[in-house]
């Protein structure tokens, strides 16, 4: 099935340690992006993607890194920089266009211990 | 920048009843797009319906209709015969038409209750 994979569902991370997020699309999509989602809120973007090896931060880019090595994929890191990593983390794709419309994949929910 | 306002925190209606979502936004662009996405439990984000500003008829798609008015900038979502699977968080988002590749600006969301 095409679609849009996100590992682990759960993840915890301990204070000083960087995590991460994987993303994977097999649906032949361009730009990836990764968006964050607190309890009670909208999502906020991290990091986009428009082809491999390019990138730009979003609107919360701060203590977060990712890198585009392949057009499948676009994982995401979180860095011990990030001081509230606590989040629900989703990550979608699209294709380049006019009608692109952003697809989600099921999310990654990330805990600190 | 791009500003998308849900003034209901919260909504319910009735099972097989129709029930409105509000949606404003604030842009000077005049090339952009609109959504709607359904977050129910899961926590799976899913496309319910998108509309182009350049047309003026508004989009349907089954049950869920739009009321778009690009001059009061106003998006609503309609939701007829509503049924206990579309009990779920709602999002009104914004892409910009001038760039591709460009970000969706979410609103805050409408938590929608189906009650039998």
């Amino acid at each position: 099935d095409g679609g849009i994979t996100q590992s682990p569902k759960y993840l915890f991370r301990k204070e000083g340690q960087n995590v991460t997020l994987s993303c994977e699309q097999n649906l032949n999509h361009d730009a990836m992006y990764w968006y964050r989602q607190d309890p009670g809120q909208g999502l906020r973007l991290i990091y986009y993607s428009q082809i491999v090896n390019d990138f730009q931060k979003g609107d919360i880019a701060e203590g977060y890194s990712v890198s585009r090595e392949k057009k499948e994929s676009f994982p995401l890191t979180v860095t011990s920089a990030q001081k509230n990593p606590t989040a629900f983390y989703l990550c979608a794709s699209s294709i380049q266009g006019v009608r692109e419309t952003q697809y989600f994949g099921p999310g990654t929910r990330l805990l600190v211990l | 920048a791009q500003t998308v306002t849900q003034s209901q925190p919260e909504m319910s209606v009735q099972e097989a009843e129709t029930v409105t979502l509000s949606c404003t936004y604030d842009t000077s662009e005049s090339d952009y797009y609109l959504f709607w996405y359904k977050q129910p439990p899961s926590r799976q984000m899913i496309l319910v319906i998108r509309q182009e500003a350049y047309k003026q008829q508004n989009a349907t798609e089954n049950r869920f209709s739009v009321n778009f008015q690009k001059a009061a900038k106003s998006f609503s979502l309609k939701i007829s015969d509503s049924q206990l699977g579309d009990a779920a968080m709602y999002f009104c988002a914004y892409r910009s038409g001038e760039t591709s590749g460009s970000r969706l600006t979410f609103g805050e969301g409408t938590q929608l209750t189906v009650n039998p």
